[in-house]
C-alpha cells in the first residue's frame, strides 16, 4: 500500500521570502502522479502543481516549483516570493498511474502561515 | 460554472439521526469519491465509484453507505450518526486513464457536527 508523509505540521514564512514544504512517499509502483493541493480558509481544495513520475524534469507553475527525487521518494514544494494569499493548508498526494480506480492518497498536511 | 456541487454546506445532527450528503458533477467524469477530513489526519477515502453502477469501500467505510444514482450524482448516507463522524466531508470526481493524472475536482465540502 502507498503512504504519504508530511513531517512538518506547521510552518511560517515572511512575505516575499521562499519556503519549502517536505513530502515523502512510499510505493512499489514505477509509474504514478504526485500532487500538491492548497486548502485556504475557504476550505476549497485547489490543485497547485502536479508531477508525472516518468518525467525527470521538475514541474513549475509560476511561483511554485517542486523538487522531485524519485529514487529518494521525495516530493517537496517550493514557494517563491511568498504572498499573504499563500496562507493555507497544503496537502501532498499520490496517485497510481492508469486504471479505473484512481484513488488519491493524501498526506496529513502542512499549515503554512505567511507573515506580513 | 462547471464543477462539483455538494449540499448541504453545514449540518448539525443529533446522535442516532440519519442524513444524506448530496454530490453532483457536470464534467461527465466517470469516477466519483467521498473523503472525510479530520485535523492531523489529512483526507481519507470513505467510498468511491469508478463508474456508474459500481461502488467500492475506501479506507474508512464503517458507518456509511453510498449510492451512485447516475453518472452525475453520488450520495453519502449516514444511517445512525455518531460523534466520531463529526468531520468535513468532500466529494470529488475524476476521469479515467491518463486523464486521471490531472487529479480531482473537489466540491466545497460539508461541515458536519454530530452532538
Amino acid at each position: 500500500a502507498q503512504t504519504v508523509t508530511q513531517s512538518q505540521p506547521e510552518m511560517s514564512v515572511q512575505e516575499a521570502e521562499t519556503v519549502t514544504l517536505s513530502c515523502t512517499y512510499d510505493t512499489s509502483e514505477n509509474n504514478y502522479y504526485l500532487f500538491w493541493y492548497k486548502q485556504p480558509p475557504s476550505r476549497q481544495m485547489i490543485l497547485v502543481i502536479r508531477q508525472e513520475a516518468y518525467k525527470q524534469q521538475n514541474a513549475t507553475e509560476n511561483r511554485f516549483s517542486v523538487n522531485f527525487q524519485k529514487a529518494a521518494k521525495s516530493f517537496s514544494l517550493k514557494i517563491s516570493d511568498s504572498q499573504l494569499g499563500d496562507t493555507a493548508m497544503y496537502f501532498c498526494a499520490f496517485m497510481k498511474w492508469g486504471g479505473a480506480t484512481n484513488k488519491l492518497i493524501f498526506g496529513t498536511g502542512t499549515l503554512l502561515a505567511v507573515q506580513p | 460554472n462547471a464543477g462539483v456541487t455538494q449540499t448541504p454546506k453545514f449540518q448539525v445532527l443529533k446522535t442516532g439521526q440519519s442524513m444524506t450528503l448530496q454530490c453532483a458533477q457536470d464534467m461527465n467524469h466517470n469516477s466519483m469519491y467521498w473523503y472525510r477530513q479530520d485535523p492531523g489526519m489529512g483526507l481519507r477515502l470513505i467510498y468511491y465509484s469508478a463508474s456508474e453502477g459500481t461502488t467500492d469501500k475506501g479506507e474508512v467505510p464503517n458507518g456509511y453507505n453510498v449510492s451512485r444514482l447516475n453518472k452525475r450524482e453520488f450520495s453519502l448516507r449516514l444511517e445512525s450518526a455518531a460523534p466520531s463522524q463529526t468531520s468535513v466531508y468532500f466529494c470529488a470526481s475524476s476521469e479515467w486513464g491518463q486523464g486521471s493524472g490531472y487529479g480531482y475536482t473537489f466540491g466545497s465540502g460539508t461541515r458536519l457536527t454530530v452532538v
